[in-house]
């Protein structure tokens, strides 16, 4: 079953606070998990990605945190600011040949609103 | 170095057209990826193409949906006899490399949101 599950689906932070976003996944052949933002009527970006090699990645306020024996990621934003509040969708794939390779399968997406 | 591009943004249909989609990608990226997103809802994989071939298209319905990435020119995915359950946003994604030992990035066009009345 090539699914992932994205938890809280929404949540409220205030200025300064930090926002945790979880992502849970089944298929143990996935080896890329990606983070993204979407505002509002665009398209998503890139956040941060991570492998499973790691098992935390850190870029500027963001931090990915991959527990590989537990199949779960997480997001982590640090001193979130009103500027932060778009949906966050994490995502898998699986990069080996045959198959579904490369598709990213996405979470159903988390609102965050930061509050001044 | 211009973004992914999608036409047209917004595309008003009836029920029993057709929709074609239009997904440029990033200069000197020849793997095109299609996603579908309802509201609320996360991405759903469609299709994956190369310049002239479908490598994946496990996503897509099996009738009233195609893709096609020719030599020239944009990528096109087209929704023949649209039905209001089609109403979605589509996005593309443009990547430089195939999958496979390293993933690569994908990165997103601002979507076509497609509303079939």
């Amino acid at each position: 079953q090539q699914q992932v599950k994205q938890s809280p689906q929404s949540l409220i932070v205030q200025k300064g606070g930090i926002s945790i976003i979880n992502c849970a996944y089944e298929n143990t052949a996935f080896d890329y998990f990606p983070w993204y933002q979407q505002f509002p009527g665009k398209g998503p970006a890139l956040l941060i990605a991570i492998r499973p090699d790691v098992s935390e990645k850190k870029e500027g306020r963001f931090t990915i945190s991959f527990n590989k024996s537990a199949k779960q990621f997480s997001l982590h934003i640090m001193d979130s600011q009103p500027g932060d509040s778009a949906t966050y969708f994490c995502a898998a794939s699986a990069s080996g040949y045959g198959g579904s390779q490369g598709n990213l399968i996405f979470g159903k997406g988390t609102k965050l609103s930061v509050k001044p | 170095n211009a973004g992914v591009m999608q036409n047209p943004r917004h595309l008003v249909r009836r029920r029993g057209q057709e929709a074609r989609l239009r997904c440029s990608p990033m200069k000197g990226h020849s793997h095109v990826y299609w996603y579908r997103q309802l509201p609320e809802e996360g991405l759903k994989f469609m299709v994956y193409l190369q310049k002239e071939n479908i490598i994946d298209e496990s996503g897509m319905p099996k009738e009233r949906f195609s893709a096609e990435f020719p030599k020239e020119g944009p990528s096109i995915l087209r929704i023949q006899q649209v039905v209001r359950g089609d109403s979605a946003a589509y996005f593309c994604a443009s990547s430089p490399k195939p999958p496979g030992g390293h993933q690569e990035t994908q990165y997103f066009g601002p979507g076509t949101r497609l509303l079939v009345l």
